[in-house]
């Protein structure tokens, strides 16, 4: 069973610092990584891909990946209210059409 | 900006009756999926679709559950006999490449919550 696990939180951060988001992978053979964020009642949408060791910025995130490690993360710096959300991690292991959704961190920016 | 969408938003059904969830992918995208998510817990894979057939199945997705491609942009899930533990939000997804590509990323429609009473 591949699994992909997060820290549920919540993890609460003041407005403007940085917060970080962790996933592990269980599936040495995963190839692609992502992080979407959930609102309440709506559905996840797509922030970040990262499919090779580094680090990858978009703008005010970064994903990290460390695939020795099994290891995904998620930065946010200048973090806003509006970022209050639950993250998922999702892993694609390439040998199967579908990805792999961790339980999600629930992330709160507070004022 | 392109966007996945789904009808309804909400459907309320009685145990044992029949649904079908309908989406509309993004045009050039070529992939289908569908999760669904049972509230309060993780988003689950329930199938894939390319090439007017299903890649990839869960153990969800047994034989109550069946999808198609009835035209070129609609892409259904049909329930047969709905159980009540059924009831979740049922997410589409597209993408425009898959198993052979890298650059895989998967695109949500908004959902459609289903309520099996």
């Amino acid at each position: 069973q591949k699994e992909v696990e997060q820290n549920s939180g919540p993890l609460s951060v003041p407005e403007g610092a940085i917060a970080s988001l962790n996933c592990t992978y269980s599936d040495r053979g995963s190839q692609s990584f992502f992080w979407y964020r959930q609102y309440s009642g709506k559905s996840p949408e797509l922030i970040m891909s990262i499919y090779s060791n580094g680090d990858k910025e978009d703008g005010r995130f970064t994903a990290q990946l460390n695939k020795a490690s099994q290891y995904v993360s998620l930065l946010i710096r200048d973090s806003q209210p509006s970022d209050s959300a639950t993250y998922l991690c999702a892993v694609w292991d390439g040998t199967a059409s579908k990805l792999t959704f961790g339980t999600g961190t629930r992330l709160q920016v507070t004022l | 900006e392109p966007e996945v969408t789904q009808t309804p938003s909400h459907q309320v059904t009685q145990m044992g009756q029949e649904v079908i969830l309908r989406c509309v992918p993004i045009s050039n995208h070529l992939y289908f999926y569908w999760y669904r998510q049972i509230l309060g817990q993780k988003v689950e894979f329930l199938v894939s679709f390319y090439n007017n057939e299903i890649s990839e199945k869960s153990e969800i997705f047994d034989d109550q559950f069946s999808v198609e491609r009835p035209d070129g942009s609609n892409f259904t899930l049909k329930i047969r006999s709905t159980k009540l533990e059924d009831s979740a939000m049922y997410f589409c997804a597209s993408s425009e490449f898959g198993r052979l590509g890298r650059d895989n990323e998967q695109f949500f429609g908004p959902g459609t919550r289903l309520t099996v009473l």
